[in-house]
């Protein structure tokens, strides 16, 4: 079974805090994700890499930056919290070919006071 | 430009009830692929079923089934003896080449509530 693994289900933090979401996942996948979930809009892709040190702007990126040093890890950083940041915050990972499905993790509910 | 509608933002029934969640997308791709991803209180979304466009045939596994057809551009999700168990919100998604072959674009997702 695919493992993706984030490191915190529940984070508190200040505004303008430089805040770092970590996600791992442990099959060998090309290609990861960052997305955001708020009640009414879905989830929205903010982030995502097809390669180590490759990333791409989604649809939703500003305010927030991605480093993917190893290819097991893909980290999401909020450079200066701000209060619109508060949300579940969802990593995913899969393996390359248009069929294959994004596997996620458990989810960080982050809030931002 | 690609879309999906899940146009049941919530749905309540009694457990052993037969429930179908809808989904209809919209896309101008020939080839395209189509998900259902499982959300527990918990918060993981969970992977349960995927389709590409050239292959119609519809799909039963356990209580769950799901029928796509191309014609209505749905791909629905139903539930045979619904379960507490199967409280959850549940998304469709949609993954095109034309959009970029690595974006998902996901419904508003339904959340279901089965009562005992």
């Amino acid at each position: 079974d695919v493992k993706v693994t984030q490191s915190s289900r529940y984070l508190v933090k200040r505004t303008g805090e430089k805040v770092f979401l970590e996600c791992v996942q442990d099959m060998d996948h090309e290609n990861m994700f960052w997305y955001r979930q708020d009640p009414g809009l879905g989830l929205r892709l903010i982030y995502f890499s097809y390669d180590v040190k490759m990333k791409e702007k989604g649809d939703i990126p500003e305010g927030y930056s991605v480093s993917r040093e190893k290819k097991e890890r893909f980290s999401l950083i909020l450079e200066s919290a701000s209060t619109n940041q508060t949300s579940m915050y969802l990593c995913a990972s899969r393996q390359t070919g248009l069929f294959q499905p994004q596997h996620f993790g458990d989810g960080t509910r982050l809030s931002i006071l | 430009a690609q879309k999906v509608t899940q146009a049941q933002t919530e749905i309540s029934v009694v457990e052993k009830e037969d429930v179908t969640l809808d989904c209809v997308y919209e896309t101008r791709d020939t080839t395209y692929y189509l998900f259902w991803y499982k959300q527990p209180p918990s918060g993981e979304l969970v992977f349960l079923i995927r389709r590409n466009s050239f292959d119609e045939q519809n799909e039963i596994s356990g209580r769950y089934s799901w029928n796509f057809q191309k014609s209505t551009s749905s791909f629905n999700f139903t539930i045979t003896a619904s379960q507490v168990v199967d409280s959850a919100v549940y998304f469709c998604a949609l993954r095109t080449i034309i959009q970029g072959a690595q974006k998902l674009v996901f419904g508003q997702g339904t959340r279901l509530t089965i009562n005992p």
